[in-house]
């Protein structure tokens, strides 16, 4: 079954509003998780790396004021996008490591359109 | 910068054939690899992992790693139409003591025909 779950799976919104994504690990504890974007025929984008209890660090280009991530707990972390506009429509999902490969084990992703 | 290089694609096989993907990275000091599968409209899932030279096989799988060529396999045999979806080549290394960042690779697209 499922390592990591992500909520919601899918989600609309207007222009303006933002939107909260859920990233869980289910049976282990993940000290650090990730974001990645990605867009239609194109491959994954790590937009930043959620570090718990402490300030996320994001890649280069990405807007930490736009993209807020919080890592509140060792299985918990979120990404809200914030007054959404319709170019961050896209396909968000998180991952966290487990084990001593550091496997990345994915949340099923979170699907963005922004009126 | 660290990277990674997967064949391009789209790889066309037949049914039953054997399909082989290439990767290659540019971090010496890379420690971890790894295939995944993601399918059209879902997130990657975890084909195989793979942490030091030579083979490794489970079902119709096997990893290939050689780390002097800086260089990862996956061969997929007897090719079903279900395998048709992007795979994607995975690389960690090490920053200072702890694991660093995964790098992953474009994907290569496999169309496996009936």
């Amino acid at each position: 079954g499922a390592v990591v779950s992500q909520h919601p799976s899918w989600v609309i919104c207007k222009s303006g509003t933002s939107v909260k994504i859920e990233c869980r690990s289910l049976d282990f504890q993940a000290t650090t998780m990730f974001w990645y974007r990605q867009f239609p025929k194109q491959s994954l984008m790590l937009m930043a790396t959620s570090n718990e209890g402490s300030k996320a660090t994001y890649e280069q280009g990405v807007e930490k004021d736009k993209f807020l991530i919080n890592h509140a707990s060792l299985t918990l972390s979120t990404l809200t996008v914030t007054s959404a506009h319709p170019e961050d429509s896209s396909f968000y999902i998180c991952s966290a490591p487990r084990g001593e490969g550091y496997i990345q084990y994915f949340g099923a992703g979170t699907r963005l359109s922004v009126l | 910068q660290k990277e990674v290089e997967q064949n391009s694609g789209p790889l066309s096989v037949p049914e039953g054939a054997i399909a082989s993907l290439n990767c290659t990275y540019s971090d010496r000091g890379s420690q971890s690899f790894f295939w995944y599968r993601q399918y059209s409209g879902k997130s990657p899932e975890l084909i195989m992992s793979i942490y030091s030279n030579g083979d490794k096989e489970d079902g119709r799988f096997t990893a290939q790693l050689n780390k002097a060529s800086q260089y990862v396999s996956l061969l997929i045999r007897d090719s079903q139409p279900s395998d048709s979806a992007t795979y994607l080549c995975a690389v960690i290394g090490f920053l200072g003591s702890s694991y660093d960042k995964v790098i992953f690779g474009p994907g290569t697209s496999l169309s496996v025909i009936p």
